[in-house]
């Protein structure tokens, strides 16, 4: 079955470390994106990629970094200079159609809920 | 800019209650709009869409039409479970990028 792959579903963080957080999709979409959702609150962007090898800052890209090496996958790594990392990371792709993306639905996978130690 | 405002909750139905989220949008141009639900430790799935004035979402009974003129994309649904208790979340996605804009979310409680 096509779909989003998010690991590891509960992760934790050290003072001073970096984490990575993986996100793999076989849906052959183009566009790969990563939020946080804090609770009760709703989903903000942080980074998001249209094309492989280019990514560009969502409205908190602080103290996070993104790769897009391949088309299927797009790791986030939360650095030690995001001071509060604790929430629940939310990873989604989209494909794109003659009006580009903003018609296709993004589909998302389970999350990862990352914590510090 | 671009924004979500949907109705705060919790939201706490019995069962086979009619449904109303509201949320309105501001948005320059004409955007595309989504409702997506989150269950429990879950991501997001897709409820439904609408990309165009008057267009109509629906999607397991649940309904929203795409008002221009009011700027809203209220969910409905006439006869709610327990099963669809969970999260409701409208989103936008505006004509240039493709990025969604979310709301804060809406939680539904359904008691049987």
């Amino acid at each position: 079955d096509g779909g989003i792959t998010q690991s590891p579903k509960y992760l934790f963080r050290k003072e001073g470390q970096n984490v990575t957080l993986s996100c793999e999709q076989n849906l052959n979409h183009d566009a790969m994106y990563w939020y946080r959702q804090d609770p009760g609150q709703g989903l903000r962007l942080i980074y998001y990629s249209q094309i492989v090898n280019d990514f560009q800052k969502g409205d908190i890209a602080e103290g996070y970094s993104v790769s897009r090496e391949k088309k299927e996958s797009f790791p986030l790594t939360v650095t030690s200079a995001q001071k509060n990392p604790t929430a629940f990371y939310l990873c989604a792709s989209s494909s794109s159609d003659r009006g580009g993306f903003s018609n296709q639905p993004q589909h998302f996978g389970d999350g990862t809920r990352l914590s510090i130690l | 800019g671009n924004s979500v405002t949907q109705m705060e909750g919790p939201v706490t139905l019995s069962e086979e209650a009619f449904l109303t989220i509201n949320c309105t949008y501001t948005a320059t141009g004409y955007p595309s709009l989504f409702w997506y639900v989150q269950y429990p430790g879950e991501g997001l799935q897709l409820l439904l869409k609408a990309t165009k004035a008057d267009d109509k979402g629906s999607n397991k009974g649940f309904e929203a039409t795409y008002r221009k003129e009011t700027t809203s994309f209220h969910l409905e649904k006439g006869s709610v479970q327990v099963s669809d208790s969970a999260v409701y979340f409208c989103a936008l996605s505006p004509r240039e990028g493709g990025k969604l804009i979310f709301g804060q979310g809406t939680e539904l409680s359904v008691k049987p």
